[in-house]
């Protein structure tokens, strides 16, 4: 089992529209998760992290629910610029040792 | 200010040549990451550095592959020889750990063929 699994899509969606991804995780004792963004031939960069309580960055919302180990990225009002691949990474182990592991990525396309 | 810098951008090579890739990390950081990434494996982590020390090496595909961070502004990744397997997009990335927030920032990537 990989130790961060998404759905990599793709997603089609037109402009306007709310998508949602999901992302599993299989080290119980992960402590820090991310959502990174990663454009067509450029390099990844982080989006925002995830916290235990959920939390807003505008059009985006990240929740996590550690006990079914389990992370999502909500995206509303979706825009043509919102079209990407979208990276689930999870801290490796229970301490903050500086490694992250990366999903293999959701692609999002919006169309007009 | 200067985020990773990555060279080269891009490299062709043949089959069994020695592939040298770099990387200058962002300064005042103490973390540097080599990934790999291709379609079918994704994001793969191949070594680690703290403080220009290396903590994990288990990504490390085989022996051909071998990394270096001689000091604290300068990394290499270096593949000896090289075969058509290897053609990736490599990135290097750089981190400060502060607490439990650990960003990592990308640079650019050397989109590596090898024929």
């Amino acid at each position: 089992r990989k130790e961060v699994e998404q759905d990599p899509g793709p997603f089609n969606v037109p402009e306007g529209a709310t998508v949602a991804f999901n992302c599993t995780y299989s080290n119980s004792a992960s402590q820090s998760f991310f959502w990174y963004r990663q454009d067509c031939r450029k390099e990844p960069k982080l989006l925002m992290s995830v916290y235990s309580s959920g939390n807003e960055d505008g059009r985006f919302t990240a929740q996590l629910n550690r006990a079914s180990q389990y992370i999502s990225l909500l995206i509303r009002d979706s825009k043509l610029s919102d079209s990407a691949t979208y990276l689930c990474v999870v801290n490796y182990g229970s301490g903050n040792t500086g490694k992250l592991i990366f999903g293999q990525g959701t692609t999002l396309q919006v169309k007009p | 200010d200067a985020g990773v810098i990555q060279s080269p951008r891009h490299e062709v090579t043949e089959m069994g040549q020695e592939v040298t890739l770099r990387c200058k990390p962002i300064s005042g950081h103490d973390y540097l990451f080599w990934y790999r990434q291709t379609m079918m494996r994704g994001l793969e982590l191949l070594i680690y550095f703290n403080n220009n020390v290396p903590i994990d090496d288990s990504g490390m595909p085989e022996d051909r592959f071998s990394a270096k961070m001689p000091n604290a502004s300068f990394s290499t990744l270096k593949i000896q020889p090289s075969e058509p397997r290897d053609s990736a997009v490599y990135f290097c990335a750089s981190s400060y750990l502060s607490g439990a927030y650990n960003e990592q920032f990308f640079g650019p990537g050397t989109r590596l063929t090898v024929l």
